[in-house]
């Protein structure tokens, strides 16, 4: 199975901050990475698909970028409602995989 | 409007089938690359992949469940079934189906709310 290894496991930012958060897959993905948006009691929301791409609907505010295995989502100016975990997901093989989560808190 | 929604029983003994239904509308499982896939969840813990189905019927499994789940569809009734058999109380979480659109490489756009399921005699 391809490992997905998110980093840091947790932040604390300020409102307005840039917020970086990286994701490493264990082989080549090529840009067949996901991330998500998660609230507590919630469902994950999609972000980000195809690595870069941005979901309709979705602030423009969040971006990522990468291919291959080293992968980046970015906030460019974290609001209150951006307090939530993210999670990066591979689906370039079977067994699709998850990273395990960067939880988001705001200062 | 696409939606999805989990069902199935909220709590199991230990051992038992679990068998949780995918009731989705706004798309249909006949279309060309369509595809849906469940997810779960336990308590305060990271998501985990189970397990896929394709419009073609194609299945593919989590390594590590593989073999206590099946997952099916009934492409007229518009739903998908997870069965997972002899579960334990690690098995409890919250069970998320997810539609993954064609052209989107994978991406799961749009989630059901997630049914909980406790494990426990």
């Amino acid at each position: 199975d391809i490992q997905m290894t998110q980093s840091p496991s947790s932040l604390s930012a300020s409102v307005g901050d840039r917020v970086t958060i990286t994701c490493r897959a264990s082989q080549s993905i090529s840009i067949y990475l996901s991330w998500y948006q998660q609230k507590p009691g919630k469902a994950p929301k999609l972000l980000i698909f195809d690595a870069s791409s941005l979901q309709s609907g979705v602030p423009s505010r969040f971006s990522g970028s990468g291919s291959g295995t080293d992968f980046t989502l970015t906030i460019s100016s974290l609001q209150p409602e951006d307090s939530a975990t993210f999670y990066c997901q591979q689906s370039h093989t079977t067994p699709w995989t998850f990273g395990q989560g960067t939880k988001v808190e705001i200062k | 409007q696409v939606t999805l929604k989990e069902s199935g029983p909220a709590l199991v003994k230990p051992t038992q089938t679990l068998t949780l239904t995918c009731t989705f509308s706004g798309f249909s499982l006949s279309t060309s690359g369509m595809r849906v896939a469940w997810i779960r969840q336990p308590p305060g813990k990271a998501l985990e992949w189970l397990a896929r189905i394709d419009r073609d019927d194609a299945k593919f499994y989590s390594t590590s469940l593989r073999t206590r789940l099946t997952i099916s569809k009934d492409t007229f009734k518009n739903l998908v079934v997870l069965t997972m058999t002899k579960v334990d109380p690690v098995d409890t979480a919250t069970y998320y189906c997810a539609r993954i659109p064609p052209g989107g490489n994978g991406a799961m756009d749009v989630w059901g709310q997630g049914t909980t399921v406790t494990v426990s005699s």
